[in-house]
């Protein structure tokens, strides 16, 4: 069936260092959407891709959708504590009335 | 304030009972949804509703029963809870059916079941 994998399942990083999460579908997307999830917290939408190939920024965290429409990625310059939490890429499924949500990655900062 | 709200935000109780999740959206939102979060972070869809009729039950026991008396509420009563049934049930809302529209959840409410 229909599959949306993401990785790697947990990432630790220093405070200061880069993170990035990667998602691959099993088909191609008509969009991609991310979320984060704090520690205790409920799922938040930070954005929507939609084109081939489209990159876009919010301050620190940068998202690309491959020209494929089957990949995608979430990256975090300069990590900081406020960026802990899970990010979950999620796309449609081929019936279009629900998303297929990647199991997540947690983003874990050293002390 | 605009948002999706859910009560209670904890919830407490044996096997075999029976309790309700009550959910509210004031975003005027055609479509609502119940997710479950399992102990690993995995988000499962339950159900969708829009405008009040069912669109997705995903393979849910029907020990689970969804209620939208109007596109602003959707209610989930679980009659006779097994230990399984413990997890986090986030209630959600997107402004029109159909997997392009974003979804705003509400805060949870984590079920644990003894």
């Amino acid at each position: 069936g229909q599959q949306v994998m993401q990785i790697p399942q947990y990432q630790h990083v220093q405070e200061g260092e880069d993170f990035t999460t990667y998602c691959n579908s099993s088909t191609t997307l008509s969009n991609i959407q991310w979320y984060k999830q704090r520690p205790g917290g409920h799922p938040v939408f930070l954005i929507q891709l939609v084109k081939s190939g489209e990159v876009k920024k919010q301050k620190r965290l940068t998202f690309q959708f491959g020209e494929a429409k089957k990949n995608s990625s979430l990256h975090i310059t300069a990590t900081q504590t406020t960026d802990v939490g899970t990010y979950f890429c999620a796309g449609p499924k081929v019936s279009n009335y629900q998303l297929i949500w990647g199991a997540g990655t947690k983003l874990i900062i050293k002390p | 304030d605009t948002a999706v709200s859910q009560t209670p935000k904890y919830l407490v109780t044996q096997m075999g009972n029976d309790k309700s999740i009550k959910c509210e959206q004031n975003l005027g939102h055609d479509t609502m949804y119940w997710y479950k979060q399992d102990s690993k972070k995995f988000l499962k869809i339950m159900f969708s509703y829009n405008n009040k009729e069912l669109i997705i039950n995903e393979t849910v026991p029907n020990r689970f029963s969804p209620k939208s008396p109007d596109k602003a509420h959707l209610n989930l009563h679980i009659n006779s809870l097994e230990l399984g049934d413990s997890a986090v049930y986030f209630c959600a809302s997107s402004p029109r059916q159909g997997a392009s529209s974003p979804l705003h959840f509400g805060n949870g409410t984590r079920l644990t079941v003894t």
